[in-house]
């Protein structure tokens, strides 16, 4: 029984069109977040939201806009898509805000490909 | 290099047979994640360390600061241990970035 799930784990996609990732977490948590993954393997925040609030909203393109329906569900959705774009984008989420104090779940990455 | 180096990248052993991950940084950090991740599946965070050493079940995960090096160990391993593991750091400067190890993907024989 998956913790945070996010799909699609694959996305390949034309330059221009629009794309959403989906995120569903069953642990009950208040915040979860959307990081973007950089080829040195540094996760990047992009948004965090507690309670379905946005928290979090670093300096990301807005092309990129998250939608939290309820607290287990935080989608992005990513309007013209660029090839800068092409990333491994993953979904978190945790009780309290941070990671410095307590743990993160990830959901399974998925792979962006924009060609 | 990388800021965060984990060893080996792949292990196989046997069921039974006492397991060591070892996680080296070069970064301040605040806090170090152990997670894992089974096939297909997503990434669950096992430990959380700042300090000292911690322990769940058969898994025990150590960390020394002034060396800046964390260890995960799994005693009695078991086939179902077979994931990959994970080790990421929370830079001093931020609450929400990580920087994340390549992972060690284990492979427990039964």
């Amino acid at each position: 029984d998956t913790a945070v799930s996010q799909t699609p784990k694959y996305l390949v996609t034309q330059m221009g069109n629009d794309k959403s990732i989906k995120c569903e977490q069953n642990l009950g948590h208040d915040t979860m977040y959307w990081y973007k993954q950089d080829s040195k393997k540094f996760l990047k925040i992009m948004f965090s939201y507690n309670n379905k609030e946005l928290i979090i909203n670093e300096t990301v393109p807005n092309r990129f806009s998250p939608k939290s329906p309820d607290k287990a569900h935080l989608n992005l959705h990513i309007n013209s898509l660029e090839l800068g774009d092409s990333a491994v984008y993953f979904c978190a989420s945790s009780q309290f805000l941070g990671v410095r104090n307590t743990e993160a779940f990830f959901g399974q990455g998925t792979r962006l490909t924009v060609v | 290099k990388n800021e965060v180096e984990q060893s080996p990248q792949n292990l196989t052993a046997q069921e039974g047979e006492f397991i060591t991950i070892n996680c080296s940084y070069s970064v301040g950090i605040s806090a170090l994640h152990w997670l894992q991740q089974h096939p297909g599946g997503g990434i669950v965070s096992l430990f959380m360390l700042s300090s000292g050493k911690k322990k769940h079940g058969r898994l025990i995960a150590t960390i020394n600061i002034q060396e800046k090096h964390s260890s995960l160990h799994i005693t009695a391993s078991h086939p179902r241990d077979s994931a990959v593991y994970i080790c990421a750091v929370g830079p001093l400067d931020s609450n929400y970035q990580l920087i994340w190890g390549a992972g060690t993907k284990l492979i427990i024989k039964p």
